[in-house]
């Protein structure tokens, strides 16, 4: 099994749509878990940590199931700009920072 | 501010000659970390350094490849007697502390073996 693992796409979804996107890990010592984005040709970026109570961020939530070892995020009313690929990253073990990124979903908002 | 940098942006190299990649790291922060990044996949950790010190090179693939941080600032990755298989993206992060914090990624480096 991988240590993390994600569908990767495409959703091509329509504007305005809500969308949601899996991401399961391996390693249960894991403590750290993000979403970053990544648009084409470009770095990632942090899009949010993932904490244990889930959280959200304007149109976007995150949840953690530490017994089932996955990681959601959901976005809601999708913008063209929401187009990009989304990776799951987890630390490999309790509170070290060896990050491990999933392979990436992609997302494209159609108009 | 300024973010963090890398270069060469893009390096095209034969194979079996050494390359040197720099990393300058957001001013301040402690943790530096080296991600290898295929087309199409996530990045693939190699290494990450707090402060001066290289507290984890178990991604690194093998003993070609090295990485150094000796002011506890800009750290270069080298790649000895390079192959082809080493062509990829190679990327550098950095972090204002560590665990838990968020990485602000540089802008990569190309590298292709030929």
């Amino acid at each position: 099994r991988k240590e993390v693992e994600q569908d990767p796409g495409p959703f091509n979804v329509p504007e305005g749509a809500t969308v949601a996107f899996n991401c399961t890990y391996s390693n249960s010592a894991s403590q750290s878990f993000f979403w970053y984005r990544q648009d084409c040709r470009k770095e990632p970026k942090l899009l949010m940590s993932v904490y244990s109570s889930g959280n959200e961020d304007g149109r976007f939530t995150a949840q953690l199931n530490r017994a089932s070892q996955y990681i959601s995020l959901l976005i809601r009313d999708s913008k063209l700009s929401d187009s990009a690929t989304y990776l799951c990253v987890v630390n490999r073990d309790n509170y070290g920072q060896n990050f491990v990124f999933g392979p990436g979903t992609r997302l494209s908002v159609l108009p | 501010g300024a973010g963090v940098s890398q270069s060469p942006r893009y390096k095209v190299t034969k194979r079996g000659q050494d390359v040197a990649l720099r990393c300058d790291p957001i001013s301040g922060h402690v943790s530096l970390y080296w991600y290898r990044q295929a087309l199409g996949q996530g990045p693939e950790f190699l290494t990450y350094f707090n402060y001066e010190a290289q507290q984890d090179k178990s991604g690194l693939p093998n003993d070609r490849f090295s990485a150094e941080r000796p002011e506890g600032s800009i750290s270069t990755l080298t790649i000895q007697r390079t192959e082809q298989r080493d062509s990829a993206m190679y990327r550098c992060a950095s972090s204002l502390s560590g665990f838990g914090d968020e990485q602000f990624f540089g802008p990569g480096t190309r590298l292709t073996v030929l």
